[in-house]
């Protein structure tokens, strides 16, 4: 079945150090790729997301880019700061009308200052 | 929040006994989604939405079933619940895949 695989599954960087957390699916089919934060004991929130006719999108310290022959996409944090210490997500479109998504297992970030 | 709630927000129930979870929406979205969180499984789906009384499966769908008679409440429910079952669910609401709003979340305990 469409499986996504997120690495690494945690992640520990000193504060204004960059992160990369990378994502590959199996679903060719699969159009729409959203990056997920979820705080601990909060619900998830998105912060990014990029659909299959773009490479990269960026939206100030957050950039997503899509690489859709190798089935890979990358979130990348840079300059990170403490509270981008959280869980992250990524997600594509799995069923034929790309209207439900199929996450990955999720990477704990932690950013020490 | 985007005006996604769930109720109850903690329940403990016992092995054998149905159990209904609530998702209300304020927002008149489409699509409404039921999730479950296990440490080390992320997020995955049990059933969703695409409007009122359509309804389909995800990838968890075993155990569980769904019904949605107004366009702002989707019902979960786990008909015998099991221990297995013991999870955080989370609805999510939107216009599609697109920008889903997530609810707070029900914690529960299945002993």
């Amino acid at each position: 079945g469409e499986n996504v695989e997120q690495h690494p599954s945690t992640l520990s960087v000193q504060e204004g150090d960059s992160a990369v957390i990378k994502c590959t699916y199996s679903d060719s089919a699969s159009n729409y790729f959203p990056w997920y934060k979820q705080e601990l004991g909060k619900r998830p929130q998105l912060i990014i997301d990029i659909r299959s006719n773009v490479g990269e999108k960026k939206d100030q310290r957050i950039a997503v880019t899509l690489n859709k022959t190798a089935k890979h996409f990358s979130l990348h944090i840079t300059e990170t700061q403490p509270e981008d210490s959280a869980v992250y997500f990524c997600a594509a479109t799995f069923n034929q009308a790309g209207t439900a998504l199929i996450f990955g297992k999720g990477t704990t970030l932690s950013v020490s200052s | 929040d985007a005006g996604i709630t769930q109720s109850p927000r903690h329940k403990v129930t016992e092995t054998g006994t149905p159990v209904t979870l609530r998702c209300h929406q304020t927002e008149n979205h489409r699509y409404m989604y039921w999730y479950r969180q296990d440490p080390g499984h992320g997020l995955r789906l049990i059933h969703y939405s695409y409007g009122v009384k359509d309804t389909d499966k995800g990838e968890v769908s075993d155990g569980y079933s769904v019904s949605r008679s107004k366009t702002e409440d989707f019902l979960l429910t786990l008909e015998s619940a099991t221990s297995s079952q013991t999870s955080v669910y989370f609805c999510a609401a939107g216009q599609g895949a697109d920008e889903q709003y997530f609810g707070p979340g029900t914690r529960l305990t299945v002993t």
